[in-house]
């Protein structure tokens, strides 16, 4: 069995400032973790993945997240926020060997000009 | 590369109407299919998935449907809609083997 736990469902930064979206999670086996980014209205995109690698996985648009297994956590970060970096983030965790994606709930970034 | 494809991207149906909701993908061969539903607040939804053609699990019981008639197309059906299965419907298919999904567009169902 597998979850995922999103802290926040809404989050406001402003423009230039360090963008941080939590994600914790609990899978029963070693786990594959994913974030994605979703526009109003579309599809979702994935930002990066880790698959047992380096536990610092960088991603597109300046977006990076660090496996801490000892926390269970896989938090989203970026150094600096863009005004098109507001969207929708997901982070979804598998396990290995599964067919299905387990997503949280979500978390809406604001950046503030 | 490879290309999902899902239609229509929004749609007004009414209360008791049948519903078709189709995605195909290109470039592929056998890929692992899901639908999801979302609804505000409450995230990705897992609906349905297929490992294979005629093979198709159903996470949660509803009034909903899916069939795979061919190794790349994926239909999510309802003979009778009711007013909540309103919401945003996605499409999405992973290698065999990877759980790496990738997402249509989505299709907004209302249904009034």
């Amino acid at each position: 069995a597998q979850s995922v736990t999103q802290l926040g469902s809404h989050v406001s930064v402003s423009e230039g400032a360090l963008v941080l979206l939590r994600c914790n999670y609990s899978s029963s086996v070693p786990p594959y973790l994913f974030w994605y980014v979703q526009y109003p209205n579309q599809g979702l995109q994935l930002l990066l993945k880790y698959t047992s690698a380096a536990t610092l996985v960088k991603g597109i648009n300046g977006f990076e997240a660090e496996f801490k297994k000892s926390e269970t956590s896989f938090h989203l970060t970026k150094p600096s926020a863009h005004m098109s970096d507001a969207a929708e983030y997901f982070c979804a965790v598998s396990g290995a060997g599964s067919y299905q994606l387990t997503f949280g709930k979500g978390t809406k970034l604001s950046v503030i000009p | 590369s490879q290309t999902i494809h899902q239609w229509p991207a929004t749609l007004v149906q009414p209360v008791g109407s049948p519903l078709s909701l189709e995605c195909t993908v290109e470039g592929t061969s056998n890929p692992n299919l899901y639908w999801y539903r979302q609804a505000a607040g409450r995230g990705l939804q897992l609906l349905f998935y297929s490992v294979g053609i005629g093979q198709i699990s159903s996470e949660v019981p509803q009034n909903l449907s899916a069939s795979r008639p061919q190794d790349r197309q994926f239909i999510l059906s309802s003979k009778k809609l009711l007013l909540s299965d309103s919401g945003f419907y996605l499409c999405a298919w992973t290698p065999t083997g990877n759980t790496e999904a990738f997402f249509g567009q989505g299709t907004r169902l209302t249904v009034v």
